[in-house]
């Protein structure tokens, strides 16, 4: 089946510590796009990918790195310069003109 | 202030009751997306709408987009326990924002039975 997934869905880090969160489409999309999500804010996004090889930053990209070496692959690596990094993190995708397509979100937790 | 402003913010109606979730932007939009959201899981697909003026339905949701492009209604109608969750509306600016959505900041509904 076509779709978007997302690993792990619940992940906890310990202050200091890097994380990667996983995002992997088989659906041919060239746009990928990283958001977190926090409770009564809505959806703000952090990187996009329009293109392999290519991003740019979104409107909180701070503490926060991608790569896209892969059409399927948009990992983001939640370093330990997010001062705040709890939160809900989603994954979408996107053909380059059509509504984005959203996996199922993985919570990351600050212990 | 949010770029998108949602209203209300929560909403509660009885079973089978009609309801209107309001999206309203400070700037023309290119294209306005409707999404819904169990919480704790991915966001689904609702309507685009791009048109000013333009309406579409899809079931018992009905949404359209105003003749200035600057607001959007979602209607459900007949409302079902199913139809709970979070509803966002994300835009579209165009140009050089082109594919980036700008959300709102979410109304979470709840349909008693």
């Amino acid at each position: 089946d076509g779709g978007i997934t997302q690993s792990p869905k619940y992940l906890f880090r310990k202050e200091g510590q890097n994380v990667t969160l996983s995002c992997e489409q088989n659906l041919n999309h060239d746009a990928m796009y990283w958001y977190r999500q926090d409770p009564g804010q809505g959806l703000r996004l952090i990187y996009y990918s329009q293109i392999v090889n290519d991003f740019q930053k979104g409107d909180i990209a701070e503490g926060y790195s991608v790569s896209r070496e892969k059409k399927e692959s948009f990992p983001l690596t939640v370093t330990s310069a997010q001062k705040n990094p709890t939160a809900f993190y989603l994954c979408a995708s996107s053909p380059r003109v059509a509504e984005q397509f959203f996996g199922p979100g993985t919570r990351l937790t600050v212990l | 202030s949010q770029e998108l402003e949602q209203s209300p913010q929560s909403l509660i109606v009885q079973e089978g009751k009609n309801l209107t979730i309001n999206c309203t932007s400070s700037k023309t939009l290119y294209g306005l997306y409707w999404y819904k959201q169990k919480y704790g899981e991915g966001l689904i697909f609702l309507m685009m709408l791009q048109k000013g003026g333009e309406e579409k339905s899809h079931e018992k949701i009905t949404a359209k987009l105003d003749e200035k492009k600057q607001q959007s209604s979602l209607h459900i109608t007949a409302s079902q326990p199913s139809h709970a969750g979070i509803y966002l509306c994300g835009a579209d600016r165009g140009g050089t924002s082109y594919g980036k959505l700008t959300f709102g900041q979410g109304t979470i509904l709840t349909v008693h039975p």
